[in-house]
């Protein structure tokens, strides 16, 4: 099936370290997201790519870095500069000609302590 | 810079009650897309439907519809006859074209949704 992979389901990591989010898909889409979702809030874009090797800042970029060297794939490290880690991270991809829509993959909660 | 309003924080029905939910966007754009996301607890967002801005006909899939109406900048989400199994989070989404061929989408903050048996 064809679809976004997003692993672990649920991370814990103590405060000062960086983690990795993965994500994964297999729907040939061009373009990739990352979000943030806090409790009540709706989702905040962090980091967008439209193809390979090609990224940029969404609106709360501060303390995550990303890489894209493969179309299938767009890890996003939470490093420890973002000062309030603990959230659920959604990610998402496009196919060019979908005039916006977006797939979500199932999301990863990180909680930092 | 666009924005999603969706006022209502929660809503809470019984089961078999019909429910409507607001979504108000504000664009500068003359073509966007507005869609609606549901959440379930399980955290996944599931796609119901997307609207671009040159079509305001009302759409209805099952005990879903919707009511676009560019006059007011609204896109409302009705549920007729809910169940237990639409408890979720909802979310309005407006996509514009930012350069490329990229489109962002800006959310609006959700509408928890709990029906009760």
């Amino acid at each position: 099936d064809g679809g976004i992979t997003q692993s672990p389901k649920y991370l814990f990591r103590k405060e000062g370290q960086n983690v990795t989010l993965s994500c994964e898909q297999n729907l040939n889409h061009d373009a990739m997201y990352w979000y943030r979702q806090d409790p009540g809030q709706g989702l905040r874009l962090i980091y967008y790519s439209q193809i390979v090797n090609d990224f940029q800042k969404g609106d709360i970029a501060e303390g995550y870095s990303v890489s894209r060297e493969k179309k299938e794939s767009f890890p996003l490290t939470v490093t420890s500069a973002q000062k309030n880690p603990t959230a659920f991270y959604l990610c998402a991809s496009r196919l060019t000609t979908s005039g916006g829509r977006q797939y979500f993959g199932p999301g990863t909660r990180l909680t930092v302590t | 810079a666009q924005k999603v309003t969706q006022a209502q924080t929660e809503i809470s029905v019984v089961e078999k009650e019909d429910v409507t939910l607001d979504c108000v966007y504000e664009t500068r754009d003359t073509t966007y897309y507005l869609f609606w996301y549901k959440q379930p607890p399980s955290g996944e967002l599931v796609f119901l439907i997307r609207r671009n801005s040159f079509d305001e006909q009302n759409e209805i899939s099952g005990r879903y519809s919707w009511n676009f109406q560019k006059s007011t900048s609204s896109f409302n989400f009705t549920i007729t006859a809910s169940q237990v199994v639409d408890s979720a989070v909802y979310f309005c989404a407006l996509s514009e074209y930012s350069g490329g061929s990229n489109y962002k989408l800006t959310f609006g903050k959700g509408t928890l949704l709990t029906v009760n048996p």
